[in-house]
């Protein structure tokens, strides 16, 4: 079975870094893409920027250049998701997928909730 | 940036009725190769998205027949030919053509 299993929910203090992950199984992990998704709190879908876990290319949505770092190790088949000073309005769900051009996000994690309050 | 903009934002729809949710985009999603990429994703409540169809007609595996997507260039169209109580929840529409970028959402709930 094909799955992306993300880490649990973290609770951080503005200013703090964090790095969140997404492993992924049941598939060639260099083969595929995986993106990264942003949902605030009732808010709807933003997408964030992908990784190729082959060869580490990255691509970003200018609304979050600079502001994340996507990477990944492809010797443990996982993709990770960081900031270096976390702001309270980084509060969300944050969701991994496996992404190709034709499916777009076919298989997605279960969410990882990202709470940054003082 | 593409911009995709659906309508309408919210519907009240009664079981065994159709449902209708449009999606335009601010540029045409017909790629060079042929295809367009377009694609519309579901969330429960509670649950991660889920794919639903993908290069704007074509059902994801295990998707059930009364939904179907049509559309070219920059304007399409979800339908549900007879709405369930299972259907109920936030339906996106997502473009691929340069980066990726959803639409608004239109939430969905059963009269």
């Amino acid at each position: 079975e094909v799955q992306l299993v993300q880490s649990g929910a973290e609770v951080k203090k503005p200013g703090e870094s964090l790095k969140i992950s997404c492993k992924g199984s049941g598939y060639s992990f260099t083969s595929y893409w995986i993106g990264w998704v942003r949902q605030m709190p009732g808010k709807g879908l933003e997408w964030m920027g992908i990784i190729y876990p082959g060869d580490s290319e990255t691509r970003y949505s200018p609304s979050f250049q600079g502001q994340v770092t996507i990477s990944a190790d492809k010797s443990i088949s996982t993709a990770y998701l960081q900031w270096s000073s976390l702001k309270a309005s980084d509060t969300a769900m944050y969701y991994c997928a496996r992404h190709t051009r034709s499916y777009g996000l076919d298989v997605w994690g279960q969410g990882t909730t990202v709470t940054v309050s003082s | 940036d593409i911009v995709m903009t659906q309508t309408p934002l919210s519907l009240s729809v009664t079981p065994g009725q159709p449902a209708s949710i449009s999606c335009k985009s601010s540029q045409s999603l017909l790629h060079s190769d042929g295809k367009t990429y377009l694609y519309w994703y579901l969330q429960k409540p509670g649950q991660s998205p889920q794919l639903l169809i993908y290069e704007v007609s074509s059902r994801f595996s295990g998707v059930p027949d009364r939904f179907s997507g049509s559309g070219s260039g920059t304007d399409f169209t979800l339908k549900i030919s007879r709405v369930e109580a299972e259907d109920v929840g936030v339906y996106y529409c997502m473009q691929g053509i340069h980066l990726w970028t959803f639409g608004q959402g239109t939430n969905m709930e059963i009269k």
